[in-house]
């Protein structure tokens, strides 16, 4: 059983479309995040949801637009994509405390042509 | 901001010795540690977590915690091939902050055969 799963896996588009990344959990998280890893591996929060609810929303262009129809699932929406936004997408999740850190999901290789 | 700092290596180290990993933090108030390995085209793995000030083992692995230093290690014995990979250290944070993870930004390890 795959415990965050993402979907694309792979996700080549050009610059100007509307792309989205959906994730997925069965481990009864109540808490989900997105954080995006650049080419020098650096993995920085972009959102947080906590049983649906918005908690952080760092710095991001508001062209990202995450939404959670509930606590098992965070989808990410991208409009007007940019050479910039080219980066590794994951999906992670943990409970509220976060005392036992987080499960990834495999993550989703964006590539903006 | 609250900032963990780690060598970006990369870390060479022959087969079977002992690699060292190390990390700082800058959030004096941070309670829980985690070191995450993560392959290269793979999402983070969680393979050590540490509360407590002192040394935690889990077979090869251990964990060193000094919060009086703000210093978090990860000494890797008997190194082997499969040990290849990039290190992350995390961080959970006090006050505002504590809502997520704070990654280092990796400390690439090589063991030569």
């Amino acid at each position: 059983d795959t415990a965050v799963s993402q979907t694309p896996k792979y996700l080549v588009t050009q610059m100007g479309n509307d792309k989205s990344i959906k994730c997925e959990q069965n481990l009864g998280h109540d808490t989900m995040y997105w954080y995006k890893q650049d080419s020098k591996k650096f993995l920085k929060i972009m959102f947080s949801y906590n049983n649906k609810e918005l908690i952080i929303n760092e710095t991001v262009p508001n062209r990202f637009s995450p939404k959670s129809p509930d606590k098992a699932h965070l989808n990410l929406h991208i409009n007007s994509l940019e050479l910039g936004d080219s980066a590794v997408y994951f999906c992670a999740s943990s409970q509220w405390d976060r005392s036992y850190g987080y499960t990834f999901g495999s993550g989703t290789r964006l590539t903006v042509v | 901001q609250k900032e963990v700092e780690q060598n970006s290596g990369p870390l060479s180290v022959p087969e079977g010795a002992i690699a060292s990993l190390n990390c700082t933090y800058s959030d004096r108030g941070s309670q829980s540690f985690f070191w995450y390995r993560q392959y290269s085209g793979k999402s983070p793995e969680l393979i050590m977590s540490i509360y407590s000030n002192g040394d935690k083992e889990d077979g090869r692995f251990t964990a060193q915690l000094n919060k009086a230093s703000q210093y978090v290690s990860l000494l890797i014995r008997d190194s082997q091939p499969s040990d290849s990979a990039t290190y992350l250290c995390a961080v959970v944070p006090s006050g505002a902050g504590s809502y997520q993870l704070t990654f280092g930004k990796g400390t690439k390890l090589s063991v030569i055969p």
